[in-house]
């Protein structure tokens, strides 16, 4: 097994310029989260899934769109990046039943120049 | 609002103990932990639910008082492999809710031969 993947590992950015990352989980877990960590600020969710085609906001989610067309997918997209959006994304799955624990991807860093 | 971890940063000698505490001004649901080393992805360690159950790795332990809001790991006999950054992350409210996780800013901890 993959466990959870992520593509791409790293990209720069203009700002204006918009994308999408990709993460990919391969545990038919049911709930599937978008984290942002930036130095000193510990781990800020994004946005979060609780299944396929079902999106929810989290802590952080201003600049940010999610979908969940597929089970094991959850893209997360910037539509018009700006610098404060230079971080690393981490992705992680997990079932959604008693212990629930996290299952994390190997990370995106991200640059918006 | 993110719970509080202390200390911020600690230094051990191969062998000595250590312990990391996480407070929280919301009453906890669960309180996960998780260890990150640097340029790696955070992997889990341990969670422990209101109620009193938990479930973690074997040479790791940790304590819940949910009166307190607080929780604490405990590492005994350090080894070089402890070190990183360990993250708590709580979830608050009754009904199961044990997904939507709220992370510390982290504590660094670093073994020494």
């Amino acid at each position: 097994n993959a466990g959870v993947t992520q593509t791409p590992k790293f990209r720069v950015l203009k700002t204006g310029q918009s994308m999408t990352l990709l993460c990919a989980q391969d545990m038919n877990h049911e709930y599937m989260y978008w984290y942002r960590q930036d130095p000193g600020m510990g781990l800020r969710l994004i946005h979060y899934s609780v299944g396929e085609g079902t999106t929810a906001k989290g802590e952080v989610p201003d600049g940010y769109n999610v979908s969940r067309l597929k089970k094991q997918n959850f893209l997360l997209g910037l539509e018009s990046a700006a610098p404060s959006q230079t971080s690393v994304y981490f992705c992680a799955s997990s079932y959604g039943r008693l212990y629930n624990e996290q299952f994390f991807g190997p990370g995106t860093r991200l640059t918006v120049l | 609002q993110q719970p509080v971890q202390s200390p911020q940063a600690v230094i051990l000698r191969e062998g000595e103990d250590a312990v990391i505490n996480c407070s929280s001004s919301k009453a906890l649901y669960s309180v996960h932990w998780y260890r990150q080393k640097h340029g790696e992805a955070p992997v889990f360690l341990m969670i422990l639910l209101k109620g009193g159950e938990q479930k973690g790795h074997d040479k790791i332990s940790a304590s819940f008082n949910e009166k307190k809001q607080q929780s604490s790991l405990y590492l005994t006999a350090s080894q070089l492999s402890y070190s990183g950054t360990y993250f708590c992350g709580s979830t608050s409210g009754g009904g199961g809710s044990n997904y939507k996780l709220t992370f510390g800013k982290g504590t660094l901890l670093t073994v020494n031969p």
